[in-house]
C-alpha cells in the first residue's frame, strides 16, 4: 500500500539551530512528495513539492528537502530556525495523474525555544 | 498564485440541522477537489474526491448520505453535512488541484464546525 510516515509528532529545536523533519514514504510507482506548514486553525500553505524534476528542492521560508529514492524519505531541513516556524508539518504524497489524491502523514509539531 | 476560498470559516449549528461548506478556486478551474477532515491535533483525513460534473468519490468508511458533495461547476464544490450531531464537529479543509498545472494542490483556509 502507498503511504507516507512522518518519524516524531513532536520537535523541539532552538532558535538559530537546525531544524529536520523527517518524512519516510511506500509506493510502487514514482510519487509526487510535498512539505505543508499549518498554523493553528488555517489551511495548510505548500513549502515545497518534489515532482521527478531536481531532487533537491528548495521552498518558501528558507526550507528544502531532498528525494532520496534508495532510502524512500524526502526530509525537510532549514539551517537556521525562526521563532516564527513553530507549527505543524505535514508531509504528504500523491502518486501521478491528474486527479489523484494527496495522502498525508501524521504531522509533526516543531516547537522552537528562544 | 492560485488561491481557495472556503466559506463559512466557523459555524455553528444546532443538532438535526445541515450545514454547507463552500470551496471556490478563484483563478484557476479545478475538475477536481478534495474534502479532508481534521480532528484536533491529527492529521487530514481525506473524505472524498469531487469531481465536477460527476458523483464523488468516497473514501472507505465516510458516509455519503450524510456529508453530499456536489461539484457544479470548475470553479465550486459544496460540501452539506446533513443532519449533523455533535460528533461530527471538526475542522474541515477543501483542496483543488489547476487544471493543467503542475501538480499542486491549493488549499482553503478551513471552516471549524461545532453542532450543539
Amino acid at each position: 500500500a502507498q503511504s507516507v510516515t512522518q518519524l516524531g509528532s513532536h520537535v523541539s529545536v532552538s532558535e538559530g539551530a537546525l531544524v529536520l523533519l523527517r518524512c519516510n514514504y511506500s509506493s510502487s510507482v514514482p510519487p509526487y512528495l510535498f512539505w505543508y506548514v499549518q498554523y493553528p486553525n488555517q489551511g495548510l500553505q505548500l513549502l515545497l513539492k518534489y515532482t521527478s524534476a531536481a531532487t533537491l528542492v528548495k521552498g518558501i521560508n528558507g526550507f528544502e528537502a531532498e528525494f532520496k529514492k534508495s532510502e524512500t524519505s524526502f526530509h525537510l531541513t532549514k539551517p537556521s530556525a525562526h521563532m516564527s516556524d513553530a507549527a505543524e508539518y505535514f508531509c504528504a504524497v500523491s502518486f501521478g495523474g491528474a486527479t489523484n489524491k494527496l495522502i498525508f502523514g501524521t504531522g509533526t509539531l516543531l516547537a522552537v525555544q528562544p | 498564485g492560485a488561491v481557495v476560498s472556503q466559506h463559512p470559516s466557523r459555524v455553528i449549528c444546532k443538532s438535526g440541522t445541515s450545514v454547507k461548506i463552500e470551496c471556490r478556486s478563484l483563478d484557476f478551474q479545478a475538475t477536481t477537489m478534495f474534502w479532508y477532515r481534521q480532528f484536533p491535533k491529527q492529521s487530514l483525513m481525506l473524505m472524498a474526491t469531487s469531481n465536477e460534473g460527476s458523483k464523488a468519490t468516497y473514501e472507505q468508511g465516510v458516509e455519503k448520505d450524510k456529508f453530499l458533495i456536489n461539484h457544479a461547476s470548475l470553479t465550486l464544490s459544496t460540501l452539506t453535512v446533513t443532519s449533523a450531531h455533535p460528533e461530527d464537529s471538526s475542522f474541515y479543509i477543501c483542496s483543488a488541484r489547476e487544471i493543467g498545472g503542475d501538480y499542486g494542490y491549493t488549499f482553503g483556509s478551513g471552516t471549524r464546525l461545532t453542532v450543539v
